[in-house]
């Protein structure tokens, strides 16, 4: 089954201490995304990638940090991470990033930071 | 820059009525336009998209929408809804060539059908 999965699903943390997000897909798809949602601000980009070792800051990447050494892994990398970093993070991925592509979007992990 | 409305939080509407999910956009460039739903606990799903042609664009699960280049809009519809049509709608957009190919999503609007 085509998909993209997320790893935790749910996390509860404390300030500071290092985490991280795995996302992986199965359908060979050169472009990955990170967002996260918020409530009344819907999905803000974090990060994204264009192939393997292309990176690119999205909207709001301040406390992020991806990488991308695999085609079908891309992880999200919170090396100290605050309150203000609780929300919920989706990754996603496409075929490329052509205009008319379609975005996947894994299932989702809800961060709380303490 | 570009830009996605979506003015109503919140839709109600009673079950086999038609629905609107509103959307309205601005973009430097041709605009490109996505519909997504969220269920609870799960993550977006695709429903339809409008790259060029026909304005009217049909999606899954009975939905369509229309682009209206004029008024800038590009709203959901559904003639019937259905009790499990109740989620949360994200449009999007993608500004080309302006807007590097990004995704750029609205806040979402909460559609709620009643039985």
């Amino acid at each position: 089954e085509a998909q993209v999965t997320q790893n935790p699903r749910y996390l509860i943390t404390v300030t500071g201490k290092k985490l991280t997000v795995t996302c992986s897909q199965n359908m060979n798809h050169e472009y990955m995304s990170w967002y996260r949602q918020d409530p009344g601000l819907g999905l803000r980009q974090i990060y994204y990638s264009m192939n393997v070792e292309v990176t690119d800051k999205g909207d709001v990447p301040e406390g992020y940090k991806v990488s991308r050494k695999e085609k079908r892994n891309f992880p999200l990398i919170l090396e100290s991470p605050s309150p203000n970093q609780t929300s919920l993070y989706f990754c996603a991925s496409s075929q490329r990033q052509g205009v008319t592509d379609t975005q996947y979007f894994g299932p989702g992990t809800r961060l709380t930071v303490l | 820059a570009q830009s996605v409305a979506q003015p109503e939080d919140q839709v109600n509407v009673a079950e086999g009525n038609p629905l609107t999910v509103k959307c309205t956009y601005s973009v430097s460039g041709n605009p490109y336009l996505f519909w997504y739903v969220q269920y609870p606990n799960r993550g977006l799903q695709f429903l339809l998209k409008y790259i060029t042609g026909d304005n009217l664009v049909k999606g899954s699960y009975g939905f369509e929408a229309e682009f209206n280049k004029s008024q800038t809009s590009f709203h959901l519809k559904k003639p019937s809804a259905l009790v499990s049509d109740s989620a949360l709608y994200f449009c999007a957009v993608r500004d080309f060539p302006s807007g590097a190919n990004n995704l750029f999503f609205g806040t979402g609007t909460r559609l709620t059908v009643i039985p």
